[in-house]
């Protein structure tokens, strides 16, 4: 059964850092496109970057250069490292794998993220 | 950038057919998905490959994409599929999602 458990999660002071991590089991994270999406309280769904099987990353332009997603293949853990962080980051953030023609087919419950003085 | 438009808000009475669409620059040439998310919980993909159902998704669920709309269109529509829909497609290595629409039951 594929499962996705994200964690990392928290109040945080703007312009601090904060990881994200997100557990995987039922399949490989690195044989598999991987995303991080994320959902500002009472707004729709935005995404924020992705991992190739090949290791190329992509971010959203709102996040490139503040954000950097990885993985951990021997623990078969998806990453989102992020920095400086705005208020605007405030979001819960949900790991997401890709499935069949481009879509998400498994996602994580989400991680809360309050950027906040 | 590349941006996906859906209407706020629908709403349907039990038992008829509710439309909601979802407009891009020549999104008939791209792939479309659909999510369902209910409150508190995570998306849940019901359409991909602009047609195509998950296992365990309702037929009542379907989808399609010409031109510049996609549509998903929910037949029969049940109270449980009260939710927020959201599209979703790929342009030049950037994920899109729409911005939403909520679907009322009345």
């Amino acid at each position: 059964e594929v499962q996705l458990v994200e964690s990392g999660g928290g109040l945080i002071q703007p312009g601090g850092s904060l990881r994200l991590s997100c557990g995987a089991s039922g399949f490989t994270v690195s044989s598999n496109y991987m995303s991080w999406v994320r959902q500002a309280p009472g707004k729709g769904l935005e995404w924020v970057s992705i991992i190739y099987s090949g290791g190329r990353t992509l971010y959203a332009d709102s996040v490139k250069g503040r954000f950097t997603i990885s993985r951990d293949n021997s623990k078969n853990t998806l990453y989102l490292q992020m920095n400086s962080l705005r208020a605007e980051d405030t979001a819960v953030y949900y790991c997401a794998k890709r499935g069949g023609a481009d879509s998400y087919d498994f996602w994580g419950q989400g991680t809360m993220v309050t950027v906040s003085s | 950038s590349y941006e996906l438009t859906q209407p706020p808000s629908v709403s349907v009475s039990p038992g008829q057919t509710a439309s909601i669409t979802c407009s891009g620059d020549k999104l008939g040439d791209k792939y479309v998905s659909w999510y369902q998310q209910k409150p508190g919980q995570s998306p849940v993909v019901v359409i991909y490959q602009d047609t195509k159902r998950p296992s365990g998704i309702p037929e009542r669920l379907s989808g399609s994409n010409s031109g510049n709309t996609a549509t998903l269109t929910i037949s029969g529509t049940q109270a449980m599929d009260e939710a927020d829909y959201y599209c979703q497609a790929w342009d030049s290595s950037n994920v899109v999602f729409g911005g939403g629409t909520k679907l009322t039951v009345l």
